[in-house]
């Protein structure tokens, strides 16, 4: 058990709407990774957060947004959800914005959009 | 972009060693990390390399030559757990931004 914890652990969502994932990061740590792992892939880095500003972002479009927290929680955010959105979505947390050596990944949310 | 590949899936004998390979082209590469991820679970860390050479941690090794952009996982004395998916992730760096790259994953299936 990693103290990484995401909700919900399963979501069905329609089409064009929108949807919030959350992650508790695990105690001390100031640095949230967000990833969309679609079945039999790896997991695709969307952005990540350190001290409550987005400090890095993979190749996704800007209705992937989020926010950090000053308890360094984090919300993952998708607006006008489209039907490839449905994957298993990971949170990583770490230390020192991104340059450590080891992220600790939650059990993560699965999306289905339907 | 990044590029990385590895094998989609290998398998192996209860007992064996089995090496899963990664290559990897970059820019600005700032580490390379092994991932093990059961069926329906989280990733759990299991080896990072930034410097050329072998990293070794129980049962299981890391290799790095970023010349070549190559890396490998040894997994020694199998066991039936570690059938598993394996993902090698290389990290980037630029303007204080780090940004991890994962491979698609090996699926090892350990049999008796």
């Amino acid at each position: 058990e990693t103290g990484v914890t995401q909700s919900p652990t399963h979501l069905i969502k329609t089409r064009g709407q929108q949807v919030t994932l959350r992650c508790s990061s695990q105690s001390g740590h100031n640095t949230v990774s967000w990833y969309q792992q679609a079945l039999g892939q790896g997991p695709q880095f969307i952005f990540q957060y350190y001290r409550e500003e987005e400090n890095g972002r993979g190749n996704f479009p800007p209705r992937f947004s989020g926010l950090q927290f000053p308890n360094y929680s984090s919300e993952l955010n998708v607006n006008a959800l489209e039907l490839d959105d449905s994957a298993l979505y990971l949170c990583a947390s770490s230390w020192g914005g991104g340059a450590n050596t080891e992220a600790f990944f939650g059990q993560g949310t699965r999306l289905t959009v339907v | 972009g990044q590029n990385i590949d590895q094998p989609t899936e290998m398998t192996a004998t209860e007992g064996a060693i089995v090496q899963i390979n990664c290559t990897y082209q970059t820019s600005g590469f700032n580490g390379l990390f092994w991932y093990q991820q059961h069926a329906g679970e989280a990733p759990t860390f299991l080896s990072y390399n930034v410097l050329d050479g072998l990293e070794e941690k129980g049962r299981f090794s890391s290799f790095l030559s970023r010349s070549k952009g190559y890396s490998y996982l040894l997994l020694k004395e199998l066991q039936m757990k570690d059938s598993a998916s394996y993902l090698c992730a290389v990290r980037t760096a630029s303007g204080g931004s780090y940004i991890p790259t994962f491979g698609r994953g090996t699926s090892l299936i350990v049999h008796p």
